[in-house]
């Protein structure tokens, strides 16, 4: 099993503030990476898949990086619509796991 | 557009079981792989078990694997999730989920079915 560590659980923040949530996995597993973002009482939805492709209609100020063990999603510029719980998952192997969440919330 | 409407959900003893069906459409159903993600109240997502698109090849998480089954019907598009021995802790909102063409990620959720295991 792949374990996956996701930070910060919980980040305060204002719009058009930058962000970077990070993921490190235990194991190398190249590219195959994808983030997730889930509003409350939503089903998640595809941001970035391949650690760095952004999912069609997703906005531009959403960025991944890294490959291997360590992973970024970067938000450039926060909007209101970005308050959010997001999740990183890793599909180089089975069984899929997920990343614990971090929270994003108004400061 | 792709749409994966869940049913089949609701409270059962533990011990019990209960049968969560998928019904998917918008796209060519036995292409895909398919998968279910829960996620117990309040906490994060938990995937469970993929399919892949012919039905062949399955795949579990250690917490489910000899109570859970995962199927499809490729001929009335639906994906099936069997869950026996259910336990407090399966207690969650099950996904529906397709996954990407090469069977990777999830690029569509439906809008989950709650499962409540309690007496």
């Amino acid at each position: 099993v792949i374990w996956m560590t996701q930070s910060p659980s919980l980040l305060s923040a204002s719009t058009g503030d930058r962000l970077t949530i990070s993921c490190r996995m235990s194991q190398g597993i190249s590219s195959y990476l994808a983030w997730y973002q889930q509003k409350p009482g939503k089903a998640p939805e595809l941001l970035i898949y391949a650690a760095s492709t952004l999912q069609s209609g997703v906005p531009s100020r959403f960025s991944g990086s890294g490959s291997g063990t360590d992973f970024t999603l970067t938000i450039s510029c926060l909007q209101s619509e970005d308050f959010a719980t997001y999740y990183c998952q890793q599909y180089y192997s089975f069984p899929r796991t997920f990343g614990q969440g971090t929270k994003v919330e108004i400061k | 557009e792709v749409q994966l409407v869940e049913s089949g959900g609701g409270l059962v003893q533990p011990g019990g079981s209960l049968r969560l069906s998928c019904a998917a459409s918008g796209f060519t159903f036995s292409s895909y792989a398919m998968s279910w993600v829960r996620q117990a109240p309040g906490k994060g997502l938990e995937w469970v078990s993929a399919i892949s698109g012919s039905g062949v090849s399955t795949y579990y998480a250690d917490s489910v694997k000899g109570r859970f089954t995962i199927s499809r019907d490729n001929s009335k598009n639906t994906l099936h999730l069997q869950m026996n021995s259910l336990r407090a802790e399966d207690t969650a909102v099950y996904y529906c989920a397709k996954d990407s063409p090469n069977g990777d990620y999830v690029d569509y959720w439906g809008q989950g079915t709650l499962v409540t295991v309690s007496s």
